[in-house]
């Protein structure tokens, strides 16, 4: 099975911080990597697919970059619907998918 | 519009069996892989399974198989999750969701609004 191993497990930052989180693969994947967020009580929302590409409706704020097997998702200024948790996802193979423990960003 | 909403899930004991379900609407059910993933009480996100768009190919994870089965009618836009021999460890939020993309691997968008499965005597 790939690992996938995020950090920071949790993110104190202010309104307007630029912020970033690392997901690192335990082998390589390439470029098949989804950054999701995750609000308390609600599902997952997808952020970003294939290491960068910004899903419709998301701000341009939200920006992946990486490939292989280390990857970013950067927040360049901190909104306050921005705190949440953030889960990284390798669908490179799928038996199984798996996702980072997730990082907690709160103020 | 695009939307998973799902029914099912509550209360059962150890060893009991129960259905989860998942109707899609807003899209062709029939393109897109599908998914089950589970979120523990506090805990991360964990896939479950997934079924090919045409139900040729189910994949489980290690922690279900043998005992879950996920199956799906394209005539009723419906995923299921049969659930059987649940244990304790069961005990989550199961959210079913959609590949991204047609008839290929990908992230998964959109997500179900969840139900939670409470296995205990």
């Amino acid at each position: 099975d790939i690992q996938m191993t995020q950090s920071p497990s949790t993110l104190s930052a202010s309104v307007g911080d630029r912020v970033s989180i690392t997901c690192r693969a335990s082998q390589t994947i390439n470029i098949w990597l989804a950054w999701y967020q995750q609000k308390p009580g609600k599902a997952p929302k997808l952020l970003i697919s294939k290491a960068s590409s910004l899903e419709s409706g998301v701000p341009s704020r939200f920006s992946g970059s990486g490939s292989g097997t280390e990857f970013t998702l950067t927040i360049s200024s901190l909104q306050p619907d921005d705190f949440a948790t953030y889960y990284c996802q390798q669908y490179s193979s799928y038996t199984p998918y798996t996702f980072g423990q997730g990082t907690k960003l709160e103020i | 519009q695009v939307q998973l909403v799902q029914s099912g899930g509550g209360v059962v004991p150890p060893g009991r069996s129960l259905r989860l379900s998942c109707a899609a609407s807003g899209f062709t059910f029939s393109l897109y892989g599908m998914h089950w993933v589970r979120q523990a009480p506090g805990k991360g996100l964990e896939w479950v399974a997934v079924i090919w768009y045409d139900g040729s190919y189910k994949f489980y994870a290690d922690s279900v198989k043998g005992r879950f089965t996920i199956s799906r009618d394209n005539s009723k836009n419906t995923l299921y999750l049969h659930m059987n021999s649940l244990r304790a460890e069961d005990t989550a939020v199961y959210f079913c969701a959609r590949d991204r993309e047609v008839q290929t691997i990908s992230s998964f968008d959109p997500w179900g609004q969840g139900t939670l499965v409470t296995v205990a005597s």
